[in-house]
């Protein structure tokens, strides 16, 4: 259980083009979904918290209007790297919250097996 | 705010041998511990947590940490390391209430050595 996939796996895409990755919850329901970028050999920074039904939480220095966020619903939330450059060429992971009977397992989140953007 | 530290980027272990992840954090609340491990090209996999009770936790495939409260630590050891254990492995915590975010370690990267 708790199974979270991505979708594209990678893509390269044309500077000034947008593109758009999926996170789904594909055993569960996530009310609240994460967006993180990685780069090479660093750690994971967090983008965004996503909650379903509301606006996006953006973390300080992540522009919300260069990377949307949409979670129409308790199983999939979007990001749209909109007019991208290569310096968004990164690894994206989503992570999901997971909630049992209205009680979070210990804030624990199950991660996405990423997204690789190459913009040229 | 809560940080957590990573002190060693690159731990090389030959196989077979033992090896011990060191993760510090601070916090000025009480947190949930994790560690995560990342093989090339992939997400993160959940390799184990702390909430509460037993300070000693251990995954499926042979590790185990320890939380220490005093030392503010969460090392992550196993007595005999496989190749297959080669892979990126990430600290984190989160507080035990309100901002459910996970704050991440740097990382180590855990080469085995046949």
């Amino acid at each position: 259980g708790a199974v979270v996939s991505q979708h594209p796996s990678w893509v390269i895409c044309k500077s000034g083009t947008s593109v758009k990755i999926e996170c789904r919850s594909l055993d569960f329901q996530a009310t609240t979904m994460f967006w993180y970028r990685q780069f090479p050999k660093q750690s994971l920074m967090l983008m965004a918290t996503s909650n379903e039904g509301s606006k996006a939480t953006y973390e300080q220095g992540v522009e919300k209007d260069k990377f949307l966020i949409n979670h129409a619903s308790l199983t999939l939330s979007t990001l749209t790297v909109t007019s991208a450059h290569p310096e968004d060429s990164s690894f994206y992971i989503c992570s999901a919250r997971v909630w049992s009977s209205g009680r979070n397992l210990g804030n624990e989140q199950f991660f996405g097996p990423g997204t690789r953007l190459t913009v040229l | 705010a809560q940080s957590v530290t990573q002190l060693d980027s690159q731990v090389p272990v030959f196989e077979e041998a033992p090896v011990e992840l060191r993760c510090n954090y601070s916090s000025s609340v009480s947190v949930y511990l994790f560690w995560y491990v990342q093989y090339p090209n992939q997400g993160l996999q959940l390799l184990l947590k702390y909430l509460s009770g037993s300070t000693l936790v251990e995954s499926i495939n042979g590790f185990e940490a320890e939380f220490n409260k005093s030392q503010t630590s969460f090392h992550l050891r196993k007595p005999s390391v496989h190749i297959s254990d080669t892979a990126e492995y990430f600290c984190a915590v989160s507080p035990t209430f309100g901002n459910e975010k996970l704050t991440f370690g740097t990382g180590t990267r855990l080469t085995i050595i046949p």
